[in-house]
């Protein structure tokens, strides 16, 4: 069964522009979770979706925005870009969003993001 | 709001010798607690979870975790130390949102030496 697909794996923005990072879940997983890591702020949630509707939503600027497509895959678009957002953002999926797996998630690789 | 604290940075441990990974919760409300680890330019991967139930957990890789809610802490244990488990460690719990939001502790880094 192949694991969490997250494209591109690495990439270099410079300072306004935008980025999308694409997701792939397990087969058969409903739910996608995405979280930022960084060195100085550790890993934080950024959204949840789950049958493509936006389940939980962390404290992020709108210039984070993501969206959950019918087969699953998500996608994270990052607007205007600052320097500050430089990190591996991490993308997980899970069969469900609640009941006993709650919480066990598949974490794919991360893409990790530059910006200059 | 739903909190961790992971009050080590590193841990070091001798192979062979037993490991503890410390965490204290706090939560309003029943805990759902978990541990994850990284190794390097790697995601994250679920070794066990606490959700009810009995007060020590099993996990993967041979890995437990007891839960004690009197002290407020799940701490993660190995019986017997092996250098490939050295990586870092992240004690999670479940955000009030529910679902798969996640609060994340700083992070352990646990080295085994020969």
């Amino acid at each position: 069964k192949a694991g969490v697909t997250q494209t591109p794996r690495y990439l270099i923005k410079t300072r306004g522009q935008q980025v999308t990072l694409s997701c792939s879940p397990i087969s058969g997983h409903r739910s996608v979770s995405w979280y930022q890591q960084t060195p100085g702020q550790g890993l934080q949630f950024l959204f949840e979706y789950f049958s493509e509707t936006q389940r939980n939503k962390g404290n992020f600027p709108g210039r984070f925005s993501g969206r959950q497509f019918s087969n699953s895959r998500s996608e994270m678009n990052v607007s205007t870009l600052e320097l500050g957002d430089s990190a591996l953002y991490l993308c997980a999926s899970s069969s469900g969003t609640g009941g006993v797996n709650t919480g066990e998630l598949f974490f794919g690789e991360g893409s990790r993001l530059t910006v200059l | 709001a739903q909190s961790v604290a992971q009050p080590e940075d590193q841990v070091n441990v001798a192979e062979g010798n037993p490991l503890t990974v410390k965490c204290t919760y706090s939560v309003s409300g029943n805990p759902y607690l978990f541990w994850y680890v990284q190794y390097p330019n790697r995601g994250l991967q679920f070794l066990l979870k606490y959700i009810t139930g009995d007060n020590l957990v099993k996990g993967s890789y041979g890995f437990e975790a007891e839960f004690n809610k009197s002290q407020t802490s799940f701490h993660l244990k190995k019986p017997s130390a092996l250098v490939s488990d050295s990586a870092l460690y992240f004690c999670a719990v479940r955000g009030a949102g529910g679902g798969n939001k996640l609060t994340f502790g700083t992070g352990t880094q646990l080295k085994v030496e020969l």
